[in-house]
């Protein structure tokens, strides 16, 4: 079966420092991977996305980036952090090409920036 | 631009009664549509979806309703139990479409 797992689980940084969060995917090949952030109170945007090793798609310009280093590995990344980037962060995966596009998400982390 | 739109930020129900939530959408070309269940501090689980070329589909307790005329779906919990107390995302996706697009969500409490 396929499982994800997204570490940390939370995360304190102050502002200014960098940012590495790390997503992987196991019990499949490659899969469609997603970074999600949910602000307090509020639903689910999509930052990144990718396809393929390398195949980045950005949504909403922003201090974050994302890299896919291996099939089945997505990092969020940060080289400063804002107030602004506190939230919770979520990876998801979904079958690439699949006729249904069903998202799977990971636990989520919980980033505080002071 | 919000293109699903859940206009209920919350519902309160009683124990072993319906719950009945709402989403709209606005895209046309959207074929796919899910519910997503989610915990404080925990990521979203799938609960239910329907296609388009469907009005509705039933699992267990839940059942989700789709009326593409009035781009309009509802998710029903009958019977609504404690553990259902949760926040409820509604999710779209449009054909050859990589993305989901969600609402803000409704949040769910289940009086005992």
């Amino acid at each position: 079966s396929q499982t994800i797992h997204q570490w940390p689980a939370t995360l304190v940084q102050p502002v200014g420092s960098p940012l590495s969060l790390e997503c992987t995917v196991e019990g499949t090949s490659n899969p469609n991977l997603y970074w999600y952030r949910q602000a307090a109170g509020r639903g689910l945007q999509l930052l990144f996305y990718s396809i393929g090793i390398d195949q980045i798609s950005s949504e909403v310009p922003q201090n974050l980036s994302a890299s896919r280093p291996q099939d089945r590995q997505f990092i969020l990344s940060s080289k400063k952090l804002l107030l602004s980037d506190s939230g919770f962060y979520l990876c998801a995966w979904s079958v690439y090409g699949g006729a249904k596009n069903i998202q799977y998400f990971g636990a989520g982390t919980r980033l505080s920036v002071l | 631009d919000q293109q699903v739109k859940q206009n209920s930020p919350s519902l309160s129900v009683q124990e072993g009664r319906i719950s009945i939530l709402n989403c709209d959408y606005t895209n046309s070309m959207f074929d796919y549509f899910l519910w997503y269940k989610k915990y404080p501090a925990e990521g979203p689980t799938f609960l239910i979806s329907i296609s388009s070329i469907k009005d509705k589909n039933e699992d267990g307790r839940f059942t989700v309703f789709l009326n593409k005329s009035a781009k309009h779906l509802s998710l029903h919990i009958v019977p609504s139990q404690p553990g259902d107390s949760a926040v409820y995302f509604c999710a779209a996706s449009a054909i050859n479409d990589y993305k989901l697009s969600f609402g803000a969500g409704t949040t769910v409490t289940v009086r005992a």
